[in-house]
């Protein structure tokens, strides 16, 4: 069965600083990874996903995440963090075969400005 | 492309009365989810449709709860009779199926509170 684990269900940043959100996974077969973002009375948007191919996977608004097989991770990041990054983010595992995707409990970013 | 659309976006009722929930996918889509959100359990499917058939239910948590996908282009989620406890904001969300990535697109919620 797969799973999904984010450490940290809140994370304070100041702006300009960089931006560490974890997330480790758990899948018996080759993932597929995402993460998504929630705004404020949004629905879920997506950040960026890994498939297959190259490991460090670039997203919108300056995100990038890298797929870590021998961590179990797929941690995103951003160099700079800028006010309107103040949101939740979500990752989600799914497994080939599988439409179903298994999601993490949420990171709730804010930025300190 | 519109995107995937949910109405009402917000739905205010009383304790008992019915509550149906309706969701349009992307077109081109065949898999459709329904997830409820809540603070104390954050994110959980409820159920899935592949070609308008439900796959996995498993997620419904009563028999309160039931959801029909007619055609392709159109989903209700039904609570008869509602209960606060119901109180959250329900996404759908729907994907192409059977692609290399199973990425799903969601809307935007509908926010729903039974007094």
């Amino acid at each position: 069965a797969q799973s999904v684990t984010q450490l940290g269900s809140h994370v304070s940043v100041s702006e300009g600083a960089l931006v560490l959100l974890r997330c480790n996974y758990s899948s018996s077969v080759p993932p597929y990874l995402f993460w998504y973002v929630q705004y404020p009375n949004q629905g879920l948007q997506l950040l960026l996903k890994y498939t297959t191919g190259a490991t460090l996977v670039k997203g919108i608004n300056g995100f990038e995440a890298e797929f870590k097989k021998s961590e179990t991770s797929f941690h995103l990041t951003k160099p700079s963090a800028h006010m309107s990054d103040a949101a939740e983010y979500f990752c989600a595992v799914s497994e080939v075969g599988n439409e179903k995707l298994t999601f993490g409990t949420g990171t709730r970013l804010t930025i300190i400005p | 492309d519109a995107g995937v659309i949910q109405s009402p976006r917000h739905e205010v009722t009383e304790m008992g009365q019915e509550v149906t929930l309706r969701c349009k996918p992307i077109s081109g889509h065949n898999s459709l989810f329904w997830y409820r959100q809540t603070m104390m359990r954050g994110l959980e499917l409820l159920i899935y449709f592949n070609n308008n058939v439900p796959i996995d239910d498993s997620g419904m948590p009563e028999d309160r709860f039931s959801a029909k996908m007619p055609n392709a282009s159109f989903s209700t989620l039904k609570i008869q009779p509602s209960e606060p406890r119901d109180s959250a904001v329900y996404f759908c969300a729907s994907t192409i199926g059977g692609s290399q990535s199973n990425e799903q697109f969601f809307g935007p919620g509908t926010r729903l509170t039974v007094l």
